[in-house]
């Protein structure tokens, strides 16, 4: 069984600090997704790594692959009210037949 | 058309009742999947379709029963389901796997689902 650990679970900040989300497992992943998840609706695709040791950037988001292919991280920047959501990272496991597996996933406030 | 439509939005259903969930994509995607969420938790993954052929039944109980008639239709029938099965029924789409690249997955917005 894979299990995705993503930590922290809840995090509350105030606007204009910075902060990291961590996603990690002992299985090495095809790809790993980072969403994100407002109430009521369905995760939204932020990104998709592939490459050990990728880097990718999405305006204030930074992302990160790490070279085994095992973990990630997600580091947001000066955070904004609008920020405010679940962020949840998924491990796809191709050669299980095309799994997409997620973290417990983190609730982030960001107080004006 | 970059979206996957889920009908109804809303369902309260006893627990001797039939029902269908309803999922479309026109994305041309080829894989299609069923997720349960609960409140507070992930989602959980319970059926994946590629090419319309079941590939994977995460065991999930016989009470559900998906199906997809064609390439863009995915349902989720479901028959004397118990009030713990209330949840968030997420459905998505993506590029089969085996296409060579690592999608990124589409959900829709989910039916919530009450058993009473």
């Amino acid at each position: 069984t894979q299990l995705l650990e993503q930590s922290p679970q809840f995090l509350s900040i105030q606007e204009g600090e910075n902060l990291t989300v961590y996603c990690n497992s002992s299985s090495v992943f095809s790809s790993l997704q980072w969403y994100r998840q407002e109430p009521g609706e369905g995760p939204v695709l932020l990104v998709t790594v592939v490459t050990g040791g990728e880097v990718k950037k999405l305006k204030r988001l930074t992302f990160q692959f790490g070279d085994a292919r095992k973990d990630s991280s997600l580091h947001i920047t000066a955070a904004q009210p609008g920020d405010t959501g679940l962020y949840l990272c998924a491990g796809f496991f191709y050669n299980q037949g095309g799994k997409l597996i997620f973290g417990q996933g983190t609730e982030l406030s960001v107080k004006p | 058309d970059t979206e996957v439509t889920q009908t109804p939005k809303h369902l309260v259903m006893g627990m001797t009742n039939k029902k269908s969930l309803k999922c479309e994509q026109h994305m041309g995607h080829r894989a299609m999947y069923w997720y349960k969420q609960k409140a507070k938790k992930p989602p959980e993954l319970m059926f994946v379709y590629s090419y319309e052929k079941l590939s994977i039944n995460e065991s999930v109980p016989s009470r559900f029963s998906p199906e997809c008639p064609n390439s863009s239709l995915l349902n989720l029938h479901l028959h004397a389901l118990q009030p713990e099965d209330s949840a968030l029924y997420l459905c998505a789409s993506s590029q089969a796997p085996g296409t060579g690249t690592n999608y990124g997955y589409t959900f829709g917005s989910g039916t919530r689902l009450t058993v009473v």
